[in-house]
């Protein structure tokens, strides 16, 4: 099996500072195909999660360019630039090749 | 549209069963796994399984083992999740989701409540 795992856990910011979410995963997300299969999620409170990230790098419809991915293989970075109270929320990296699909989630406060 | 449209909440007594349903559309079914999530008030996201609606074939998280069946029916395009034995510990809230890069959807989650 694939282990995600995230860090920190939880993150407390100030609005309009930036934050960064690791997702480290136990083995390598590159397909043979030559896509990574690592997307990020988040759930806001009482919702269910949405999609904001997907193969790696790239913003799911709607999502605004405060967000964006980088990494490769098996390191991983959310950075969410000039955060919002509206970003609260918890934060999941996710990946579709093995289960489980997802790690244990990063929450998000103001 | 990516849409799962899912089953309206139950309420269940202990040591029964629970059938939910996740209706899909706007993407070929058979293209993709679906997945099985729970969360409990409070908790994060806990894996239940998933199944390849191509074949049929399923798989659980090893805890939910011989509680869980999970069925795809291809003609209606819609999936289910069968939960037996119910405790008061699988009180939670069911969702289905497909992972799956840019088409990636959750549906809205089925409330389960395991009251006697």
């Amino acid at each position: 099996e694939i282990v995600l795992t995230q860090s920190p856990l939880s993150l407390a910011v100030t609005p309009g500072e930036s934050a960064s979410i690791s997702c480290r995963s136990s083995q390598s997300l590159l397909h043979t195909n030559g896509y990574t299969y690592l997307d990020w999620y988040l759930q806001k409170p009482g919702k269910s999660p949405q999609l904001l990230i997907y193969l790696v790098s790239s913003r799911a419809s709607g999502v605004p360019d405060r967000f964006s991915g980088s990494g490769s293989g098996t390191d991983f970075t959310l950075k969410i630039d000039r955060v919002q109270a509206d970003d609260v929320g918890v934060y999941y990296c996710m990946q579709p090749m093995q289960s489980p699909p997802f790690g244990q989630g990063t929450r998000l406060e103001i | 549209e990516v849409r799962l449209a899912q089953s309206g909440a139950e309420v269940k007594q202990p040591g029964s069963t629970v059938k939910l349903s996740c209706s899909t559309s706007g993407y070929v079914f058979t293209d993709f796994y679906l997945y099985w999530v729970r969360q409990a008030p409070g908790e994060g996201l806990e894996w239940v399984g998933l199944i390849d609606p191509e074949n049929g074939e399923s798989f659980t998280a090893e805890r939910f083992r011989g509680r869980v069946i999970i069925t795809a029916d291809t003609s209606a395009d819609t999936a289910y999740m069968e939960l037996s034995g119910l405790t008061f510990e699988d009180s939670a809230r069911y969702f289905c989701a497909l992972i799956a890069g840019v088409r990636g959807t959750w549906g809205q989650g089925t409330q389960v409540t395991v009251s006697s």
